[in-house]
């Protein structure tokens, strides 16, 4: 079956610009969280939901980071007046029960920030 | 906040056991201890998971002593292909399932 999928796999935005990440996870899948993850550094959580609730955001390193999930199965990762040090893989990942030890990951987006 | 010690980096040989040994010394009763694999350009890959004494899949093996502060993921004859970051993590979910810097195990002919 399929997995998770995110679009688009490449993003260059100029400083200042806003972008907006897709992801979807595996259908069924109730838990689905983001992570930023840096060059050579692992995975950092950035916010969690079960269904449509955002039950954890304290990842978000500022109020520019904007996440939903409006029907419980798309999500959409935010970004507003992109800055250099945003550039970095955004992963995401669903699983199947609220105890999400078993994290199925998209590919990741690269953004890169000019 | 469960924080999770393992090496950074580790080498061995194509047909060798490998053996990756990650330290929690403050894991929490209710914390399972979970393996991931990442290659490059790819999102982790869940390998195994456990809480106590040892699992086996088959793809790996878990040992976790009693005390729990420690657990040694085992790799049973390793290809070139199985070169990869290695994470170990503690936790459930959110801000309490933290990834680390992971082990980079470069397997080599």
């Amino acid at each position: 079956g399929a997995g998770v999928s995110q679009s688009p796999r490449y993003k260059v935005a100029k400083r200042g610009q806003d972008v907006a990440l897709r992801c979807d996870p595996i259908s069924g899948h109730v838990s689905l969280f983001w992570y930023q993850q840096a060059l050579g550094q692992g995975p950092e959580f950035l916010t969690y939901f079960q269904n449509e609730a955002q039950l954890d955001k304290s990842g978000l390193p500022s109020d520019r980071f904007f996440a939903e999930r409006p029907e419980g199965s798309v999500s959409t990762l935010k970004i507003q007046r992109t800055q250099q040090e945003d550039s970095a893989v955004y992963l995401c990942a669903s699983s199947s029960d609220r105890g999400p030890y078993e994290q199925y990951f998209g590919p990741g987006t690269r953004l890169t920030v000019t | 906040l469960a924080k999770t010690t393992q090496p950074i980096s580790m080498d061995s040989y194509e047909g060798q056991e490998v053996n990756i040994t990650c330290s929690h010394n403050n894991i929490a009763t209710n914390d399972y201890i979970t393996w991931y694999q990442q290659f490059p350009s790819q999102g982790p890959r869940f390998i195994i998971q456990g809480y106590k004494t040892k699992v086996t899949n088959e793809v790996a093996s878990l040992f976790i002593p009693a005390d729990r502060k420690s657990s040694t993921l085992s790799l049973p004859r390793v290809s070139l292909s199985d070169t990869a970051v290695y994470y170990c993590l503690v936790g459930d979910y959110g801000q309490n399932f933290v990834f680390g810097p992971g082990t980079r195990l470069s397997v080599l002919p």
